[in-house]
């Protein structure tokens, strides 16, 4: 399985960019970067994905590198409610099935006034 | 769209006991995947189905076990409870394959 290595945790300012940053140096060809987040005892919540490409939705915007060995993903003006536990996942079938998702520890986001 | 519906959303059972958890995944999806949430484990993929068939399963023991029925609606069975399955127990649905899991609230499950 391609394995992800994200901080532990990071700090940012209200209003500032958020920018996360995801290790994943085993990423096969056909396997895509995703990202979610958990706020607090809630369900994760899918915030974006891809595979070569950069991409960009009202969420965030995602950088992959060119060899695809690493991402980050953009908050571009963090709030308050942002602050969660965020997850880097390497998805495809190499990992063990396309629905079967492998979480680490995520980074741990906090959003400070 | 409504999303990815759980329920109860919490539980108290004791020890020996036997647990039900429903899912209803988002309309279209035809696929359920189970995820099991612990402080020291974290999140762990229990297993997933498919039109009716599981599809891939999880490292977990035999007393997790799972079904889902022709509207793709999803239940989930953890026998012999015990303290250590006190969990956070998510479900996710995608459409098929290869495409986004979308998860729900989750069913918090207390094991005394």
């Amino acid at each position: 399985d391609a394995k992800t290595t994200q901080p532990t945790s990071m700090d940012c300012a209200e209003g500032r960019a958020a920018n996360l940053p995801c290790n994943h140096s085993t990423i096969s060809g056909n396997e895509y970067v995703y990202w979610y987040r958990q706020i607090h005892s809630q369900g994760p919540q899918y915030i974006i994905h891809g595979l070569k490409n950069n991409e960009t939705n009202e969420m965030a915007s995602l950088i992959i590198t060119e060899d695809r060995k690493s991402s980050t993903l953009i908050l571009p003006h963090a709030t308050l409610r942002d602050t969660a536990v965020y997850y880097c996942i390497v998805r495809g079938i190499i990992s063990g099935g396309y629905n079967k998702l492998i979480f680490g520890a995520g980074t741990r986001l906090a959003v400070h006034p | 769209k409504a999303g990815v519906t759980q329920t109860p959303r919490y539980l108290i059972k004791t020890r020996g006991q036997q647990v039900t958890l429903s899912c209803s995944p988002i309309s279209g999806h035809r696929s359920v995947s189970w995820y099991q949430q612990t402080p020291g484990q974290g999140l762990q993929f229990l297993f997933e189905y498919f039109s009716e068939t599981q599809r891939n399963k999880g490292n977990f023991p035999g007393r997790f076990s799972g079904r889902q029925f022709s509207n793709s609606r999803s239940e989930m069975n953890v026998s012999t409870l015990e303290l250590g399955d006190s969990a956070l127990y998510l479900c996710a649905s995608s459409r098929t394959g290869p495409d986004t899991q979308y998860f729900g609230p989750g069913t918090r499950l207390t094991v005394l």
